[in-house]
């Protein structure tokens, strides 16, 4: 059965500098989350997607933007990066039930 | 806002032992209830779910989990646990005014002796 996919699987990027993230969801997914889980943590909320229009809003800081495409894909942008934004950064999808379906994360190391 | 506790941060339990990982939440109405596990650099996997109904759910690999609404708890279990089992096992809730996000709990990491 198809997953979520992210890409890429690995980043690693200087301070300052600015990263894109990709998320496709599970086929027919109308709901795209994005999460980010710092070594050791749980996962934080950042935002969510919802037919392409933003539906929430977490602890994403300003630097970060991301929006959802007329694919439904997803992309989450970072710029001016810090070291504290290594981490893993996961991308979730639903197909608008409570069951969200996580892909397998990007890495993000800052250095 | 709803919260997560997970108040075991490791537990350690020989193969083919009982297992129990604690969670309580801390929610305004009937929640969505989850159990998701993740080996070490991996993404998360859905063991299971409560929406509503029978308070016992059954879920893959043999774990299952009950809901008690007086005690705000919603444990897994697994009879019989398995060297593949070691991993970090995370409880969460869904927030069904605000799209379903998901709220973690600080996770339960699960050594497996042989």
């Amino acid at each position: 059965a198809a997953g979520v996919i992210q890409s890429p699987r690995h980043l690693i990027k200087e301070k300052r500098e600015t990263a894109t993230l990709k998320c496709y969801p599970i086929p027919r997914h109308d709901t795209v989350y994005w999460y980010q889980q710092g070594p050791g943590q749980d996962p934080q909320f950042l935002i969510s997607f919802y037919e392409k229009m933003q539906s929430d809003k977490g602890s994403i800081p300003d630097r970060f933007s991301a929006q959802q495409f007329s694919d439904y894909h997803s992309e989450l942008n970072m710029s001016s990066l810090e070291l504290g934004d290594s981490a893993l950064y996961f991308c979730a999808s639903s197909p608008g039930t409570p069951s969200a379906f996580f892909g397998q994360g990007t890495r993000l190391t800052v250095v | 806002a709803q919260s997560v506790t997970q108040p075991d941060i490791h537990i350690t339990v020989s193969e083919g032992a009982s297992l129990e990982l604690r969670c309580n939440y801390s929610y305004g109405a009937t929640p969505y209830l989850f159990w998701y596990v993740q080996s070490p650099g991996q993404g998360l996997q859905l063991l299971l779910k409560y929406f509503s109904g029978d308070t016992l759910v059954q879920g893959i690999k043999g774990f299952e989990a009950e809901f008690k609404r007086s005690q705000s708890s919603f444990n897994l279990r697994k009879p019989s646990v398995h060297w593949s089992d070691a991993a970090e096992y995370f409880c969460a809730v869904g927030e069904r005014a605000a799209g379903n996000k998901l709220t973690f709990g600080g996770g339960t990491r699960v050594l497996v002796k042989p």
